[in-house]
Parts: C-alpha cells; sequence; structure tokens
C-alpha cells in the first residue's frame, strides 16, 4: 500500500509570492493534517481536514489556508510568504475520524522563502 | 494547555548500548501518546503508540516504551542500538478537540548519535 505523498519535495520562492502544496494521503483515508516544521518552534499543527471539511485549526495567521478534495487529496497554501515560513511542511493522513486513528506522514515538502 | 517535554537534546550512545529517550507530559485526561522517528530529509515514521490498556508498550525495530501515570511519563527503550538507529526522536501527545479530531502536539526531539 503507498504511502502518504507529497508534491513537490523541494521549494524556492521569494518574499511576498504564494505557494501551493499537495498531499496525497493512502489510500482509503479521509483525514489529512498538516504540519510546519522548522528549527526553532518544531513541529506545530496547522490544521486538519476530514471530508472536505477543516473541523480543526491551529495558531496560524490567515495567509496559511488548505482545502481537501473529494478523492481526500488536500492542498495547503500560504500566501505573502515571508522568510520565516522557511520550514518543512509535513502531511499526515489518517483513516477515519475516530480519534484513535493514528496519523502517518509523508516525506514533507522543503520550502525555502528567499 | 497540553505540552510535552524531552529534556535531552542529544543523546550519544555506542553501538550495542541501551538506549533511554526521556518524554513527560501535561494533559488532563487519558493520554494518547505517540513516539515518532525521524530520519534526515525524512518525514515521521510511527514506532509506537499507547491508547489504553498494557503500560508497556512494543514498537517497530525493537523499541517499547511505559506509561507511567504517576509521573506523566512515556520513556522510550531500547535494549541494543544499531547504527541505524541514529535519527531524531519524537514524542508526541493527541488533543482531541471533538467530532474525532485531534492534534498533535510534540515535544522538540532529542536527536540520538550512535557510535560505532
Amino acid at each position: 500500500k503507498a504511502g502518504v505523498t507529497q508534491t513537490p519535495r523541494y521549494l524556492i520562492k521569494t518574499r511576498g509570492q504564494q505557494v501551493t502544496l499537495s498531499c496525497s494521503p493512502i489510500s482509503g483515508h479521509r483525514s489529512v493534517s498538516w504540519y510546519q516544521q522548522t528549527p526553532g518552534q518544531g513541529l506545530q499543527f496547522l490544521f486538519e481536514y476530514f471530508s472536505e471539511t477543516q473541523r480543526n485549526k491551529g495558531n496560524f495567521p490567515g495567509r496559511f489556508s488548505g482545502r481537501q478534495f473529494s478523492n481526500s487529496r488536500s492542498e495547503m497554501n500560504v500566501s505573502t510568504l515571508e522568510l520565516g515560513d522557511s520550514a518543512l511542511y509535513l502531511c499526515a493522513s489518517r483513516r477515519s475520524g475516530i480519534s484513535t486513528d493514528t496519523q502517518y506522514f509523508g516525506p514533507g515538502t522543503r520550502l525555502t522563502v528567499l | 494547555a497540553q505540552s510535552v517535554t524531552q529534556p535531552d537534546i542529544h543523546i550519544t550512545v555506542s553501538e550495542g548500548a541501551s538506549l533511554e529517550l526521556r518524554c513527560n507530559y501535561s494533559y488532563g485526561a487519558t493520554p494518547y501518546l505517540f513516539w515518532y522517528v525521524q530520519s534526515p530529509g525524512q518525514g515521521l515514521q510511527l514506532l509506537l503508540k499507547y491508547f489504553s490498556g498494557d503500560t508497556l508498550v512494543q514498537g517497530i525495530k525493537g523499541f517499547e516504551a511505559e506509561f507511567k501515570r504517576s509521573q506523566s511519563s512515556f520513556n522510550l527503550r531500547k535494549p541494543s542500538v544499531h547504527w541505524s538507529d541514529a535519527a531524531e526522536y519524537f514524542c508526541a501527545v493527541a488533543t482531541a478537540s471533538g467530532a474525532g479530531s485531534y492534534q498533535l502536539t510534540f515535544g522538540k526531539g532529542t536527536k540520538l548519535s550512535v557510535i560505532p
């Protein structure tokens, strides 16, 4: 069974631009969560989508947004990029909405903002 | 608010030696606890998880962890470390937010170096 895939794996942008990251969950998984990983702040939760609806959001500014499609694939968008947005963005999927489901992570997208 | 503390930023052990990585959590309800491992340039791989029941949990790659409610700890152990275990290890607690949704709150991680 294929794992969580994320594209692109690496991305370089300049300040003020916007970026879209993509995540394809494990087949059959309906929940997708996004996390940001930086050396200073560590791993921080961005948001979770389930059945195309955002049902949980972390403490990030409105420049960070996402969506989920009917096939459970998810995209994350960051507008007006800042230098501090440079990070590894990790996507995680889980099967359903049950709280005991385990999250499985993708390899991440490394975003560098110049 | 929930939090996870991993007191050791960096640990170095010799190959074949035993390993214990410490994790302390702060969470009001019964915690769901996880250990993940991250190799350089990679995502997170689940080592093991605790939801309820037996407090000694077995995971992959020969790892185990013990949940101790009285100490709010979930330490990860391995009896004999292999060079391939060199990586960064993250402890996490799941914080429920209703309707089956939860988010993971992670510790800052412990980087493990292995001396051949």
